[in-house]
């Protein structure tokens, strides 16, 4: 079965200082997903990559896909205490209607 | 922004208790997803749905049972609640239409005590 893996698990920087944050694959992508998720509350869907080699931008954060559609990165330029939370990236698992997450990476970003 | 919600926020219940999660969106999204999410922040798929009338389990083993008798409304029951039933529960959905974003409830806090 696919599965997504994060790195790294945790991560605090201070603000003003760039990040980022890994999603590795098993298996070939068919479009890869980021969320983010504050404390307690549900996921927020962030950005949608489906292409290999597409990268997109909304504020601070760039996500990228590689050429091979296994991996991708997320990355925040300049953080600030309101990027902190848990970084999910999600993709639908290939040929169900199953939808699988990585593991998550916990974010804080001291003032 | 999504229009998925998620009832009650919190809820603290004896062992034994029968409990229903109530999830409702407004987007008429086909499929709607139960998550349960431990501290550790992986999110486990535990029942999907893809239409009205069809239910699947997900992955985690779970003793809680799902209907989905309307598009909108997808209830998760567990029939007798246990301690090991305390997380937090995520509904989402998302559409049938190209793109496979999803878009979450607020989630429901169970503590079974």
């Amino acid at each position: 079965s696919q599965e997504l893996e994060q790195s790294p698990q945790s991560l605090i920087v201070q603000e003003g200082k760039n990040l980022t944050i890994n999603c590795t694959s098993s298996k070939t992508l068919y479009g890869l997903y980021w969320y983010k998720q504050k404390y307690g509350e549900g996921l927020i869907f962030l950005m949608m990559l489906q292409k290999g080699g597409e990268e997109k931008s909304h504020e601070k954060i760039t996500a990228k896909l590689d050429e091979k559609k296994q991996q991708s990165s997320l990355h925040i330029t300049a953080s600030q205490p309101s990027h902190a939370g848990i970084y999910l990236c999600g993709a639908p698992s290939s040929g169900t209607y199953k939808y699988i997450f990585g593991t998550g990476t916990r974010l804080k970003v001291l003032a | 922004e999504a229009d998925i919600y998620q009832t009650p926020r919190y809820l603290v219940i004896g062992t034994g208790k029968k409990i229903t999660l109530e999830c409702s969106q407004t987007m008429g999204h086909d499929k709607m997803y139960w998550y349960q999410q431990d501290p550790g922040m992986e999110l486990h798929l535990i029942h999907y749905s893809y239409g009205v009338n069809s239910t699947e389990k997900g992955d985690l083993s779970s003793e809680s049972t799902v209907s989905r008798i309307r598009t909108e409304h997808f209830p998760l029951t567990l029939e007798s609640a246990r301690p090991s039933h305390t997380s937090q529960y995520l509904c989402a959905s998302s559409t049938n239409r190209g793109s496979y974003e999803q878009y979450f409830g607020p989630g429901t806090r169970l503590t079974v005590t």
